[in-house]
């Protein structure tokens, strides 16, 4: 069946480090593919999403790249901040009626 | 509204007690779903509407969660004779399309209920 997995944590980096954060996926067809953040006791935000092969999604300083040879949606930020310590989940939408996501990966960037 | 909003933030309930959460969708959505997120986990789906209809409860845990929507627009989670094993955080979700298939989700901050 469809399924997300993502990169364990946690994650912590220094601010202005790069960051990845790796996601792959099993689906039948091409679906969309979206990454979420959750803040401290916040619910989850669409932080960025994908529609199709080769799509570059962005937001915030995010990327996350549709590679469908590799089945994979990784997230990326060149430069993180103290503010982005986060969880960050990646997400496969429906073939049925429910979301799948990954575990969910908890990043803490220092100052 | 301008958000998902859900009430309480956060409930205490004591084992066996029956509790209620709500979700207040955005205007216009047609979909709506319950999570259940326990503590370190992803969320985990429960149930999904569309408008009125209850379309799929296969993610219910057992029959004492019951979650309707009666006019298409709020939704309550009922969860009847709690245990311990309910604690978690309920999390509420509409989205624009069919499903979210296209859109994604808008998540409520959601409700953190702690059986004790």
């Amino acid at each position: 069946g469809d399924s997300v997995t993502q990169m364990e944590g946690p994650v912590t980096l220094s601010e202005e480090a790069f960051l990845t954060i790796n996601c792959t996926y099993t689906a039948t067809g091409y679906p969309s593919l979206f990454w979420y953040v959750q803040y401290p006791g916040e619910g989850l935000q669409l932080l960025l999403k994908a529609t199709k092969a080769d799509d570059k999604g962005s937001n915030k300083g995010f990327e996350a790249t549709y590679r469908k040879e590799t089945t994979s949606f990784h997230l990326e930020k060149g430069s993180v901040q103290v503010s982005d310590s986060a969880v960050y989940f990646c997400a496969l939408p429906p073939t049925g009626n429910q979301f799948y996501f990954g575990t969910g990966t908890s990043l803490t960037v220092i100052p | 509204g301008a958000g998902v909003s859900q009430s309480p933030r956060y409930k205490v309930a004591k084992r066996g007690q029956d509790v209620a959460l709500r979700c207040d969708p955005i205007s216009g959505h047609v979909s709506l779903f319950w999570y259940q997120q326990a503590l370190g986990q992803g969320p985990e789906f429960l149930t999904y509407f569309q408008n009125e209809a209850q379309l799929d409860k296969s993610g219910l845990p057992s029959d004492r969660f019951f979650a309707e929507r009666p006019e298409g627009s709020v939704s309550t989670l009922k969860i009847q004779r709690t245990q311990q094993e309910d604690s978690a955080v309920y999390l509420c979700a509409s989205s624009l399309d069919s499903r979210g298939y296209y859109y994604g989700y808008t998540f409520g901050s959601g409700t953190r209920l702690t059986v004790v």
